[in-house]
């Protein structure tokens, strides 16, 4: 049982560029969100989804796109990078009736 | 507008005295109540939780307080270890269950020397 893992671990783009962070879960959890943490901010909510075919977005979506055609798998999008997304993502999962969200290790993610 | 406030954001303490994280909350509609803790390089990991129905919860060294009237709530570390160093999240919620979105505040880094 691997939980929730996430690739790259590491990540530098160029402005403008795109790129997919992936993450996977093997827990059969409904729930699979994304957040972004950043100095002194706190972990923030990008996008979210509670189950295979349905997106909605959290409190920071601008920039991203997220789809979620797996109930295992939920990749996080960036169609144009830009510096200001220089950040650590957090992709995490939770069944329907679970309040604590488990959490993979994180992607580091640099944009020049 | 941040609903969930960590206003410290660090705390040293010794090895062996006890560690108090605070954490206020600006939403009279949260009523659950979550920390994580998150080691450099690592996701964050689930530590302990209360409900808005009590008042305290205890698990091993770590018992959270709720003050729901001031809209407060502190988790104690007793006694601390330096495997305790990490990041303390503080988050809410307003319902039970996975649908309802967590808020987290900004964490407090916590040093326990030895």
């Amino acid at each position: 049982n691997a939980g929730v893992t996430q690739t790259p671990k590491f990540q530098v783009l160029k402005t403008g560029q795109s790129m997919t962070l992936q993450c996977a879960q093997d827990m059969n959890h409904e729930y699979m969100s994304w957040y972004r943490q950043d100095p002194g901010m706190g972990l923030r909510l990008i996008h979210y989804s509670v189950g295979a075919g349905i997106t909605d977005q959290g409190e920071v979506p601008n920039g991203y796109n997220v789809s979620r055609s797996t109930t295992e798998d939920f990749p996080l999008r960036l169609l144009s990078a830009a510096p200001s997304q220089t950040s650590v993502y957090f992709c995490a999962s939770s069944s329907r009736t679970a309040d604590t969200q488990y959490f993979g290790p994180g992607t580091r993610l640099t944009v020049l | 507008d941040q609903q969930v406030k960590q206003n410290s954001p660090s705390l040293s303490v010794q090895e062996g005295r006890i560690s108090i994280l605070n954490c206020d909350y600006t939403n009279s509609m949260f009523d659950y109540f979550l920390w994580y803790k998150k080691y450099p390089a690592e996701g964050p990991t689930f530590l302990i939780s209360i409900s808005s129905i009590k008042d305290k919860n205890e698990d091993g060294r770590f018992t959270v307080f709720l003050n729901k009237s001031a809209k407060h709530l502190s988790l104690h570390i007793v006694p601390s270890q330096p495997g305790d160093s990490a990041v303390y999240f503080c988050a809410a919620k307003p319902l039970r269950g996975a649908n309802s979105k967590l808020t987290f505040g900004k964490g407090i880094t916590l040093s326990v020397r030895p």
